[in-house]
């Protein structure tokens, strides 16, 4: 099993600032099979970035993904008070894992 | 509209069973591979199954291989999990998710809003 190790845990930023994420495999993830997910209060996940870098359908061009092999890092360029949320990487190339997750707090 | 939506969610003994249902619309249902993932309360997200666009392949979390089983009616657009033998660890709200591919090598990009189930005496 792939093990994700996302930090940091909490992220404390105010909107305008930038946010970087980062999510560590304990193996290379296969074909960059790696995703972000935003989650807010009572509501499902939200696919943001697939592929490790192509954003989904409909997801504002602040949201950027990076990365390759182990290390991957999900970029929000200037954060809008919608995007305080937690965000969760997976990766989908074997059987299915998550990071668990980081929480992105309005400062 | 794309959608999901399970059902089926209620308290359950532990060593009961339960079937979780999630109707699907707005999309060709047969076209893809359809998962189950799970969120104990104010936990993080789980994958427990996935099942193949025409039901030809499944595959289970080590933590529910041996008592749940996943299944699809392509005719009725639904799918289902069969929970057996639940645990207290088992509490959890359940989604249904629609990968990107055929054949569950996506990722996940719509999802239903959860159904609850409570595993309590």
């Amino acid at each position: 099993e792939i093990v994700l190790t996302q930090s940091p845990g909490t992220l404390s930023l105010s909107p305008g600032e930038r946010a970087t994420l980062s999510c560590r495999a304990s193996q290379s993830v296969s074909s960059s099979y790696l995703a972000w997910y935003q989650q807010k209060p009572g509501q499902a996940p939200r696919l943001l970035i697939y592929g490790a870098s192509s954003r989904a359908t409909g997801i504002p061009d602040r949201f950027s993904g990076s990365g390759s092999g182990t290390d991957f890092t999900l970029t929000i360029s200037r954060l809008e008070p919608e995007d305080f949320a937690v965000y969760y990487c997976q990766q989908y190339g074997s059987s299915p894992t998550f990071g668990q997750g980081t929480k992105v707090e309005i400062k | 509209e794309v959608q999901l939506v399970e059902s089926g969610g209620v308290v359950v003994q532990p060593g009961g069973s339960l079937r979780l249902s999630c109707a699907a619309s707005g999309f060709t249902f047969d076209d893809y591979a359809m998962h189950w993932v799970r969120q104990a309360p104010g936990k993080g997200l789980e994958w427990v199954s996935l099942i193949s666009w025409d039901g030809g392949s499944t595959y289970y979390a080590d933590s529910v291989k041996g008592r749940f089983t996943i299944s699809r009616d392509n005719s009725k657009n639904s799918l289902y999990l069969q929970m057996n033998s639940l645990r207290a660890e088992d509490t959890a709200l359940y989604y249904c998710a629609k990968d990107k591919s055929g054949y569950g090598t996506g990722a996940f990009d719509i999802w239903g809003q959860g159904t609850l189930v409570p595993v309590a005496s």
